[in-house]
């Protein structure tokens, strides 16, 4: 079964600075995907971006972008230059299987960020 | 434009009522998912649906109940069995390297 590990519950960081935020996985699928998320105070979840575990180049969106390390399994999100709206939970998740083979979601436990001015 | 629809924002439920959260996607994406999220924590999966008349018990499934008889649509009932049903509710759709979210339904017990 997949598993994904965030283990920064909160995270502090001051405004104009790069921010990391850590995501580790458990799969046994050679292919496979990591997504990462948003959530603001208003609750809604925003796709900020994907990597593939074959993409031959770390994933990168505007100021986010993946630290991809497959040996490692590790995902990281890289924000740079902060800004005060980058306050939100942060989620990784990736497709895993469930009962019968159904696809599903499966997300790690989030991060708190707080961008201080 | 293509995205997923969840309805409606807020809901109020009276104790032993039952009541529909609608989420509908125009994306053509196959897998389906509804996630509960209380205040503070992460997402806990409710049901997950694959194809159309198929769907699947996630993690927290007791109290609910989901039908799949369209690709587009997925809704979610909270019976009267749900304990403790006040939370905000969120709808997802993925295919692929794509998986987006609804904005939510947010559920309140009175």
């Amino acid at each position: 079964a997949q598993k994904i590990t965030q283990t920064q519950p909160g995270m502090f960081v001051q405004e104009k600075e790069a921010v990391t935020l850590d995501c580790t996985y458990d799969t046994s699928d050679q292919s496979y995907g990591l997504f990462w998320y948003k959530q603001p105070s208003s609750g809604e979840m925003i796709f900020l971006i994907y990597q593939g575990s074959y993409d031959e180049q770390n994933a990168t969106e505007g100021r986010y972008s993946l630290n991809f390390q497959k040996a490692r399994k590790s995902a990281n999100l890289v924000i740079s230059a902060s800004q005060l709206g980058d306050s939100a939970m942060y989620f990784c998740a990736m497709p895993g299987r469930g009962i019968q083979g159904a696809q599903k979601l499966v997300f790690g436990q989030g991060t708190r960020l707080t961008i201080n001015p | 434009d293509g995205g997923i629809t969840q309805s409606p924002k807020y809901l109020f439920r009276k104790e032993g009522q039952n009541v529909t959260l609608s989420c509908e996607q125009n994306l053509n994406h196959d897998a389906m998912y509804w996630y509960r999220q209380d205040p503070g924590q992460g997402l806990r999966l409710i049901y997950y649906s694959q194809i159309v008349n198929d769907f699947q018990k996630g993690d927290i499934a007791e109290g609910y109940s989901v039908s799949r008889e369209k690709k587009e649509s997925f809704p979610l009932t909270v019976t009267s069995a749900q304990k403790n049903p006040t939370a905000f509710y969120l709808c997802a759709s993925s295919i692929r390297s794509e998986a987006f979210f609804g904005q939510g339904t947010r559920l309140t017990v009175v």
